[in-house]
This record gives C-alpha cells, structure tokens and sequence, in this order.
C-alpha cells in the first residue's frame, strides 16, 4: 500500500458546485496533515493544516478520520480560481521532517 | 504563510555545465530545508533533505555527487546540479520546513538543458 494515496481524478465541476476529495494514508502514527494546492507550473501552496480531526476556513472543510486512516478536503462554492491540483501530505512524525506526496487530485471548476 | 525565495526562477543551460540554485527563507530560520524535484504531470518527488551545519540526506537513486547540497546557515540552502544532461531538465523546488512539520515552498526553478 502507497503511504498516501488520492484520488487522481480529473474532477471537473461547474461554478458554485460542492466537491470533496479523499486521502488515505498507511502510517498511523502521523499527527498531522496537510492539504496544499499547486497551480500549474507553480510551487505547491499550503492551503489547510490539520491536527486533530478537522479544521474550516472558509469554504475549505477538511476532516480528519484517524480510525479509517484518511482525511477529505471539502471545498463548497467552487469558483472559477479553485481550478488547481491538490496534494495530500502526510510528515511521517509532524516535526520538520521529510512529506510523503499523495499525487494529487486535479480539480477544473468550468464556467 | 512563511516565504521562502528561490533564485534563478528559470535557467537555460548547455549539457555539461553546472547550475547552481539558491533556496532562502526570509523570515522563519528553517533548520531543515528539502529539495524536490517535480517533472511534468507527476507528483513531487524527495531528492534530498538538508539540516544546517550537517552533511544532506539523499534519497535511494539521487547522486550526491551529482546533486551537491550546501545548507550553510539558518537560512540559506543551494543545491548545485554538476554536469547537467538534458534529463536532468526539470522543476526544481525547495522548501523549508517548521517544527509544526508544516512545509514552505519556493517558487521553483525551472531547468531546462540543451
């Protein structure tokens, strides 16, 4: 089993839709986790943290499940700027430590 | 969000050449600094972790001595690609790392070798 895996999509949703995506990961000893977004041929960013199980900003949603080993990111209202790659990252033990990259999830919110 | 700066931004070189890339963060002292490397449609992938005043740590199947990494102070991390070949082109990103274990990425460096 990868130690993060998503789903790759491509996920296409029209303006104002809900979408969610999965991560679930294989080290059940990671504390925390993260949710970044990249724009195409641009640095990834960080978009959410997540330390115990789950964390709003805005319309960004995202939960953690320590018993099923997986975390969502839930984005409401999508808009048209929310078209990114999202990354799934998971530090093996949440201390300036190397991040296991799930591949990402491509999102295109279409007009 | 901590900023981290990278420079060059993008770089054209002749095969054989070196090129040397400069990761720095500018206002958080990362003690730990790592260097991806991202190549088209495919994921982020690990080349090397770097701790200040220490020898990096590279991952399985990245020549050390192909990839030089220096991390000589708080802030300031480089990684010198040696004798570059056109499939060493690629997104180069480095990032540094809290001990929340949250990561800040440079904007990258794009590396592209005739």
């Amino acid at each position: 089993r990868k130690e993060v895996e998503q789903d790759p999509g491509p996920f296409n949703v029209p303006e104002g839709a809900t979408v969610a995506f999965n991560c679930t990961y294989s080290n059940s000893a990671s504390q925390s986790f993260f949710w970044y977004r990249q724009d195409c041929r641009k640095e990834p960013k960080l978009l959410m943290s997540v330390y115990s199980s789950g964390n709003e900003d805005g319309r960004f949603t995202a939960q953690l499940n320590r018993a099923s080993q997986y975390i969502s990111l839930l984005i409401r209202d999508s808009k048209l700027s929310d078209s990114a790659t999202y990354l799934c990252v998971v530090p093996p033990r949440g201390s300036a430590r190397q991040l296991t990259f799930g591949s990402g999830t491509q999102l295109t919110v279409l007009p | 969000g901590a900023v981290v700066s990278q420079h060059p931004s993008w770089v054209i070189c002749k095969s054989g050449t070196s090129v040397k890339i400069e990761c720095r963060s500018l206002d958080f002292q990362a003690t730990t600094m790592f260097w991806y490397r991202q190549f088209p449609k495919q994921s982020l992938m690990l080349m090397a972790t770097s701790n200040e005043g220490s020898k990096a740590t590279y991952e399985q199947g990245v020549e050390k001595d192909k990839f030089l990494i220096n991390h000589a102070s708080l802030t300031l991390s480089t990684l010198t690609v040696t004798s570059a070949h056109p499939e060493d082109s690629s997104f180069y990103i480095c990032s540094g790392g809290t001990d929340l274990g949250e990561q800040f990425f440079g904007p990258g460096t794009r590396l592209t070798v005739l």
